[in-house]
């Protein structure tokens, strides 16, 4: 199994909807969680951390975690065209205490 | 404050050449890594530093050298370019270990 793991998508969502973004990781004992979005030929910009089970809104972000099942998510309401990008989730790892990321999923938010 | 910032933006280097990608970040952070990314592969880790004069093997060392002399700033050295190290480089820095990174806005390097 994949330290983190992302579909890399595209995933396409009609403006105005929910966009649903997950991320499984191998590392049982992690306790950190990271999205970070990157425009093309940008560099990657964190937008949600989450260290508890449950979940954690900031505007028209929601994190979730479950630590049980070894995955975390992103939700993005009112998707807007800006929104269009690629995610990468990025998980704390308990055995060294290095940072992982996922390769990351595109998202398409269709006008 | 800059944050993150990072020097030259584009590079095209020739097989064999020498060259020093800059770092430099204003947050008073003790870690900084560099990451390069390949399109489709994610970021890969190539060496972190915890502190000035401590520096550490990433992922993906090997055709890179770092020194760390300062707590701000972070160089990362290709010594003999291959083609293999066409990719775009990131210099990133968080306050704590296993804590959120702040990127700078890359390199994109061409060898040929």
């Amino acid at each position: 199994q994949k330290e983190v793991e992302q579909n890399s998508g595209p995933l396409s969502v009609p403006e105005g909807a929910i966009a649903s973004l997950n991320c499984t990781y191998s590392d049982r004992g992690s306790q950190s969680f990271f999205w970070y979005r990157q425009y093309s030929g940008k560099s990657p910009e964190l937008i949600m951390f989450i260290y508890s089970n449950g979940d954690k809104e900031d505007g028209r972000f929601t994190a979730q975690l479950n630590k049980a099942s070894q995955y975390v998510s992103l939700l993005i309401r009112d998707s807007q065209p800006s929104d269009s990008a690629t995610y990468l989730c990025a998980v704390n790892m308990f055995r060294d205490d290095k940072i992982i990321f996922g390769k990351g999923t595109r998202l398409h938010i269709l006008p | 404050n800059a944050g993150v910032t990072q020097t030259p933006k584009f590079r095209i280097l020739k097989i064999g050449q020498s060259m020093t990608l800059q770092c430099t970040q204003d947050m008073n952070h003790n870690y900084m890594y560099w990451y390069r990314q390949d399109p489709g592969m994610g970021l890969k880790l190539i060496y972190y530093s915890v502190g000035a004069g401590i520096t550490d093997k990433g992922e993906v060392p090997n055709g890179y050298n770092v020194s760390r002399s300062t707590t701000e700033d972070f160089p990362l050295r290709l010594e003999l370019a291959a083609p293999s190290q066409t990719s775009v480089y990131f210099c990133a820095s968080s306050s704590r270990t296993g804590g959120e990174q702040y990127f700078g806005p890359g390199t994109r390097l061409t060898v040929t």
